[in-house]
């Protein structure tokens, strides 16, 4: 079953401070892999978009590695912001259609605290 | 700056009531989706299109209906609002051609409350 999973579920950090999210998939056959953020009553706006020959790939202060071969991803967040304080949804795409099914997680609701 | 709007941003409706939420979107982008997400969880598309005068049900069961008749307007109707139907609808497009290289544009979302 193509899955998406997103931890930790919430995370509370001071501002400044750096880190780390993770999500781990299971969608085969896999096209890339895309990092988005959404603030409260808002639409997912994108950070970042990986394929399968891509390992890290950078947006400012977001960083997102992937390893296809143990279909693992993090994003990587560094000197956080208050504006940070936001969902982050990873997002796994297939290549087994047309449409580009995407497969969402449930996101990392991450608060920054000053 | 947004290019795919969504309206109402906010709606309030007595259960029973017919609703049409607006989605607009001006790149040009043939594909176009519907999604439904409620606090906490995924997102769940329930209707997609592929360009004019194609709609297709997602994976999610929908009581709610499309059309697509302009390539920039995807309307989504509900014929009879219930309790059941509270959420935030967010509909995107893509290009049909390099959708699964940069991504889908998303609109600020619809949260519809029915009362």
């Amino acid at each position: 079953k193509n899955q998406v999973e997103q931890s930790p579920q919430s995370l509370i950090i001071l501002e400044g401070k750096n880190c780390t999210l993770q999500c781990n998939y299971t969608v085969s056959p896999f096209s890339n892999l895309r990092w988005y953020k959404q603030d409260t009553g808002r639409g997912p706006v994108s950070l970042t978009i990986m394929t399968f020959s891509e390992n890290t790939k950078s947006n400012g202060r977001y960083t997102a590695t992937l390893d296809a071969d143990t279909k693992q991803s993090s994003l990587h967040i560094t000197a956080s912001q208050l504006s940070d304080s936001a969902s982050y949804i990873c997002v796994v795409s297939d290549r087994g259609s047309t449409l580009g099914r995407l497969y969402f997680g449930r996101g990392t609701q991450l608060t920054v605290w000053p | 700056e947004a290019d795919i709007y969504q309206t109402p941003r906010y709606l309030v409706i007595g259960t029973g009531k017919k609703i049409t939420l607006e989605c607009s979107q001006t790149m040009g982008h043939d594909k176009m989706y519907w999604y439904q997400q409620d606090p906490g969880m995924e997102l769940h598309l329930i209707h997609y299109s592929y360009g004019v005068n194609s709609t297709e049900k997602g994976d999610l069961s929908s009581e709610s209906t499309v059309s697509r008749i302009r390539t920039e307007h995807f309307p989504l109707t509900l014929e009879s609002a219930r309790p059941s139907h509270t959420s935030q609808y967010l509909c995107a497009s893509s290009s049909d051609r390099i959708a699964s290289l940069y991504g889908y544009t998303f609109g600020s979302g619809t949260r519809l409350t029915v009362v």
